[in-house]
């Protein structure tokens, strides 16, 4: 079945650790894929995205993501991590002639110790 | 980046009543807005696809009846949750599509309480 996966509902890092989250894809072609991030009481927020090109992408606030076709990966990393980055993060893909929908992962909770 | 809101943020009603929700893009016209539903620590599920003056989309397993969505101008899109049943209670979530930049941009969401 085609779908978004996060193998990792949560994950607890000490503050100034590095981060890697995962997101594995399951469809035919390679989707649009995307990282957003969700705080208590905002918005989700757009981190980075991949459509084509340089496989590594650079995001917002530190972050990057490396997009491998052969693993249908696109995790999201960063290389030190703050307390304020504890929220929830969501893969998500749009699939090409998908019609602009966003298909999410199912999220992985991401809590900082200090 | 551009600014979506939603209102309200969060509304308790009792069962049987309707409860409408707006979405809003505040410094961009939207085409196209989104609705999602999303269940505590579960991920967002699409429910219907809000294009401006037409008829939303629905996803296979949403009621259009029970969720009317309204798509009347370029920055506003409203969702009407009628006969609310304590089932209905979870968090609504919409987006706006900004043509320009080609980019969704997310409201804040609205928690809703079925009594």
């Amino acid at each position: 079945a085609q779908s978004v996966t996060q193998p990792d509902i949560h994950i607890t890092v000490s503050e100034g650790a590095s981060l890697e989250l995962r997101c594995n894809y399951s469809y035919g072609a390679t989707p649009y894929l995307f990282w957003y991030v969700q705080s208590p009481g905002q918005g989700l927020q757009l981190l980075l995205k991949y459509f084509s090109g340089d496989t590594l992408v650079q995001g917002i606030k530190g972050f990057e993501a490396e997009f491998k076709r052969s693993q249908s990966s696109f995790n999201l990393r960063k290389p030190s991590v703050h307390w304020s980055d504890a929220a929830e993060y969501f893969c998500a893909v749009i699939l090409t002639g998908g019609g602009n929908k966003l298909t999410f992962g199912t999220g992985t909770q991401l809590k900082v110790e200090l | 980046g551009a600014v979506v809101s939603q209102h309200p943020s969060r509304v308790i009603c009792k069962s049987g009543t309707s409860v409408k929700i707006e979405c809003r893009s505040l410094d961009f016209q939207a085409t196209t807005m989104f609705w999602y539903r999303q269940f505590p620590k579960q991920s967002l599920m699409l429910m219907a696809t809000s294009n401006e003056g037409s008829k939303a989309t629905y996803e296979q397993g949403v009621e259009k009846d029970k969720f009317l969505i309204n798509h009347a101008s370029l920055t506003l899109s409203t969702l009407t949750v009628t006969s609310a049943h304590p089932e209905d209670s979870s968090f609504y979530i919409c987006s706006a599509r900004d043509p320009l930049h080609n980019e969704q941009f997310f409201g804040p969401g609205t928690r809703l309480t079925v009594l």
